[in-house]
């Protein structure tokens, strides 16, 4: 298996504009989670799923921020309009179960995002 | 509010010497601390785990303590290797939910 696998790896964008962070999750996940990494806050947990459905947003910054999992093998988030304070760097991670199940969480390789 | 902390942002040992790092969180509802580790572009990988039933864990050079009174947990490296050098995050979850909690991470670099 190929891990998660997140796109784009880089992305650089102009304060205003649309940006659209992508995953695909380990085939066979049931859970996805996206996080966002900062120096000064760490690994943030943004918005888990569980089967595809949303089960807690409530690490979403705010309504800029949106993210959604059509299907069992794709998710997105995306930020309208993007800001400078959103640049960090973006991790996408599945698991089979979750961590109430013990199940342990694979992430991506993120994407490193800046907003100018 | 930060419910889980590392208060160091770095760390250098010895290679061959312990390296000890340490996370201290708040929420006594905690029940299940784990390890990642990250290298430089790379997403974060599972290192170890313990329950809070247990007190200490070990895995090959890798242990993890945990003393619950304290709330405080650290992570043990015997003997350290250069390429233990890397980003160590603590995590948490509460019982019954999926949700981790990390810290910020602590920086550990190993020198000859």
């Amino acid at each position: 298996d190929a891990g998660v696998i997140q796109s784009p790896r880089h992305e650089v964008t102009e304060m205003g504009q649309e940006v659209t962070l992508r995953c695909k999750p380990i085939s066979g996940h049931n859970s996805l989670f996206w996080y966002r990494q900062t120096m000064m806050r760490g690994l943030e947990l943004l918005i888990y799923f569980n089967n595809n459905v949303p089960i807690d947003d409530s690490g979403m910054p705010e309504d800029r921020f949106s993210a959604k999992m059509p299907n069992a093998s794709f998710s997105t988030l995306k930020i309208q309009p993007s800001e400078p304070r959103d640049s960090a760097v973006y991790f996408c991670a599945s698991s089979l179960g979750g961590a109430s199940s013990g199940d342990e969480q694979f992430f991506g390789p993120g994407t490193r995002l800046t907003v100018l | 509010d930060q419910q889980v902390k590392q208060n160091s942002p770095s760390l250098r040992v010895q290679e061959g010497r312990i390296s000890i790092l340490n996370c201290d969180y708040t929420n006594s509802m905690f029940d299940y601390f784990l390890w990642y580790k990250k290298y430089p572009a790379e997403g974060p990988t599972f290192l170890i785990s313990i329950s809070s039933i247990k007190d200490k864990n070990e895995d090959g050079r890798f242990t993890v303590f945990l003393n619950k009174s304290a709330k405080h947990l650290s992570l043990h490296i015997v003997p350290s290797q250069p390429g233990d050098s890397a980003v160590y995050f603590c995590a948490a979850s509460e019982y019954n939910t999926d949700k981790l909690i990390f810290g910020t991470g602590t920086r550990l670099q190993v020198f000859p």
